[in-house]
């Protein structure tokens, strides 16, 4: 079966640094995503991971690590605005084909 | 620039009914994915649709059909709705990469949320 695991629920300040984490099991592997979905919202589009390292942009980094089917997703200077569900999704092929989503995470930012 | 946009919102219908989902992808893109997102779950694959036919799909039973048009515009059928069919629907577009998309990720639209009584 398919399976990425993610912790339920992180809480952390305002200005803070927070990683989530993503551990997959999946039968295949082209590349892992990072999604953010606000309560009643559509899921956005964070970041893509096709090789090892890390990717950076502006306050979101994510990083991949394939030999330990590894990924996170680093979020800096924490803003209430972040506060959200985040995903992690697998997908198998190349392109945007059929991706595989984790259950989430909930990130609570406290004032 | 106009996004990925579904219809209905909101909608409610009783066991055993049918009901058909909309979705316009956004502009400049040629691919449909659909996808059932279950309250607290990380949503699931449904099919996507490309070129108007279905390229994959998930594991779904066949009540669940769809179909895609020459605009690239798309429809969700779900036959004989179950009480479990309740879920927030969402529509993804994507630029397919034999035609310049890459792995840059959908554009999701904000769902139609679906309540089965």
């Amino acid at each position: 079966g398919q399976s990425l695991e993610q912790p339920s629920e992180v809480t952390a300040v305002e200005g803070a640094i927070v990683q989530i984490n993503c551990t997959y099991q999946t039968s295949g592997f082209y590349g892992l995503s990072w999604y953010q979905q606000h309560d009643g919202g559509a899921p956005t589009f964070l970041s893509y991971n096709g090789l090892d390292g890390l990717e950076e942009t502006g306050r979101f980094s994510s990083f991949l690590s394939r030999s330990d089917s590894y990924g996170y997703l680093l979020l800096q200077e924490l803003q209430m605005k972040d506060s959200a569900s985040y995903f992690c999704a697998v997908s198998l092929q190349s392109g945007t084909y059929k991706y595989i989503f984790g259950t989430g995470t909930r990130l609570k930012v406290l004032a | 620039d106009a996004g990925v946009t579904q219809s209905p919102t909101h909608l409610i219908k009783t066991r055993g009914q049918q009901v058909t989902l909309r979705c316009s992808p956004k502009s400049g893109h040629d691919t449909v994915s659909w996808y059932q997102q279950a309250l607290g779950q990380g949503p699931q694959f449904i099919f996507q649709y490309y070129e108007e036919e279905e390229r994959q799909r998930g594991n779904f039973p066949d009540r669940f059909s769809g179909h895609q048009f020459p605009n690239y515009s798309s429809e969700l059928n779900v036959n004989a709705l179950l009480l479990g069919d309740s879920a927030l629907y969402l529509c993804a577009s994507s630029l397919d990469a034999r035609t310049g998309g890459g792995n840059y990720g959908y554009t999701f639209g904000s769902g139609t949320r679906l309540t089965v009584v």
